[in-house]
């Protein structure tokens, strides 16, 4: 699977929209781009995919670059329990399913 | 709501004795699941896939004899941590998805185990 890079952290103040990247310059033909959230103690959260087309769903919207090399993560309305460490995953394939979960970003939502 | 579930969500044993997890699909039938472990302050590492009716396939590292998996419907699939002692201490993660072509993975809640 492709490797993917995220910045560290990020804040965000409740009410405004939260926009995570995510670069996956090494993205291959038949790799989608999925974006998981975990919050603390649980098990991580499915919240969009796509391949190549932007995406929305009624938690986020999915931007992703023409070229494919990056994507962006939009939470239009952060509230304070969108906070959680956010991972940007690509996989695809025969190996899909064996997910590559890198660091993350820890998105902070301050009042 | 939730689509996989997990038991139980928390578990102390303590040093040799075994421990097992299940996991469910709730409302979808799962030939394959896939058991994740995540150590303190670290990201979810792949353990190994479960495939119902055979014998599960691990990752580099992870030691079978240990690590027991036991897929025997299309809606469970066990995990039983064997002679556990105290690294083996960790959240324990399972995931199905629906067999559909590039549908989203989606996880239990995961199980904090405690070894003492």
């Amino acid at each position: 699977d492709a490797k993917t890079t995220q910045p560290t952290s990020m804040d965000c103040a409740e009410g405004r929209a939260a926009n995570l990247p995510c670069n996956h310059s090494t993205i291959s033909g038949n790799e989608y781009v999925y974006w998981y959230r975990q919050i603390h103690s649980q098990g991580p959260q499915y919240i969009i995919h796509g391949l190549k087309n932007n995406e929305t769903n009624e938690m986020a919207s999915l931007i992703i670059t023409e070229d494919r090399k990056s994507s962006t993560l939009i939470l239009p309305h952060a509230t304070l329990r969108d906070t959680a460490v956010y991972y940007c995953i690509v996989a695809g394939g025969t190996s899909y399913g064996k997910l590559t979960f890198g660091q993350g970003t820890i998105l902070t939502v301050h009042p | 709501g939730a689509v996989v579930s997990q038991h139980p969500s928390w578990v102390i044993c303590k040093s040799g004795t075994s421990v097992k997890i299940e996991c469910r699909s709730l409302d979808f039938q799962a030939t394959t699941m896939f058991w994740y472990r995540q150590f303190p302050k670290q990201s979810l590492m792949l353990m190994a896939t479960s495939n119902e009716g055979s014998k599960a396939t691990y990752e580099q590292g992870v030691e079978k004899d240990k690590f027991l998996i036991n897929h025997a419907s299309l809606t469970l699939s066990t995990l039983t941590v064997t002679s556990a002692h105290p690294e083996d201490s960790s959240f324990y993660i399972c995931s199905a998805f629906r067999d559909r072509v590039n549908s989203p993975l989606h996880f239990g809640n995961g199980t904090r185990l405690t070894v003492t």
